[in-house]
């Protein structure tokens, strides 16, 4: 079966912690996709990432930054300096190619508090 | 702008009644989706259309139907035989192929 999981469904830090979101998958394909993606509290989802099974150079965009390592299955999100309009539910994210068709699957989200 | 609109926003209907969420898109997307979401239980498909005319089932298409008559339009129906229907509906597109799903602002069901 091809899934994410979110073990975390939680966490709360305080304003200018680090904190690393996790994120693990599950697929005996070779050509894959992850995404990483911030739902505030408006409710709309906003994209953040994509990274391909190809690429494991970790990504770096300003106070955000991606771990991807094949070896555990993992793609996990890293805030560096977390500020409170961080504050939200991050969701990562497999693309599954069925039938000849793709669909987005979702872990079920870890929601970030953070406090000031 | 170039986006994706839901609406409404919010949306009330009595039991027993179909009501139908709208879903237009400006991005010249060809791939568009539906999804439900339930607190704690993240994202779940609904229904996906690849191109125009053409959709398929997702996890949980009982009790809804879609059609895709337009590029632009993927509106999705909520039917009565949808068990519990009250959610969070957030639809999607994509350019397709491997690329990232960009999300409208929801629309808020609920049922009484």
């Amino acid at each position: 079966a091809q899934k994410v999981t979110q073990a975390q469904t939680e966490i709360s830090v305080v304003e200018k912690e680090d904190v690393t979101l996790d994120c693990v998958y599950e697929t005996r394909d070779t050509t894959y996709y992850l995404f990483w993606y911030k739902q505030p509290p408006s409710g709309e989802l906003v994209f953040l990432i994509r990274r391909n099974s190809f690429d494991e150079q970790n990504e770096i965009s300003g106070r955000y930054s991606w771990n991807f390592q094949k070896s555990t299955s993992s793609f996990n999100f890293t805030i560096t300096a977390s500020q409170v309009v961080d504050s939200a539910v991050y969701f990562c994210a497999f693309l599954i190619t069925q039938g000849g068709s793709e669909k987005l699957v979702f872990g079920k989200g870890t929601k970030l508090t953070v406090n000031p | 702008d170039g986006g994706i609109t839901q609406s409404p926003k919010y949306l009330f209907r009595k039991e027993g009644q179909n009501v139908t969420l709208s879903c237009e898109q400006n991005l010249n997307h060809d791939a568009m989706y539906w999804y439900r979401q339930d607190p704690g239980q993240g994202l779940r498909l609904i229904y996906y259309s690849q191109i125009v005319n053409d959709f398929q089932k997702g996890d949980i298409a009982e009790g809804y139907s879609v059609s895709r008559e337009k590029k632009e339009s993927f509106p999705l129906t909520v039917t009565s035989a949808q068990k519990n229907p009250t959610a969070f509906y957030l639809c999607a597109s994509s350019m397709g192929v491997n690329t990232e799903a960009f999300f409208g602002q929801g629309t808020r069901l609920t049922v009484v």
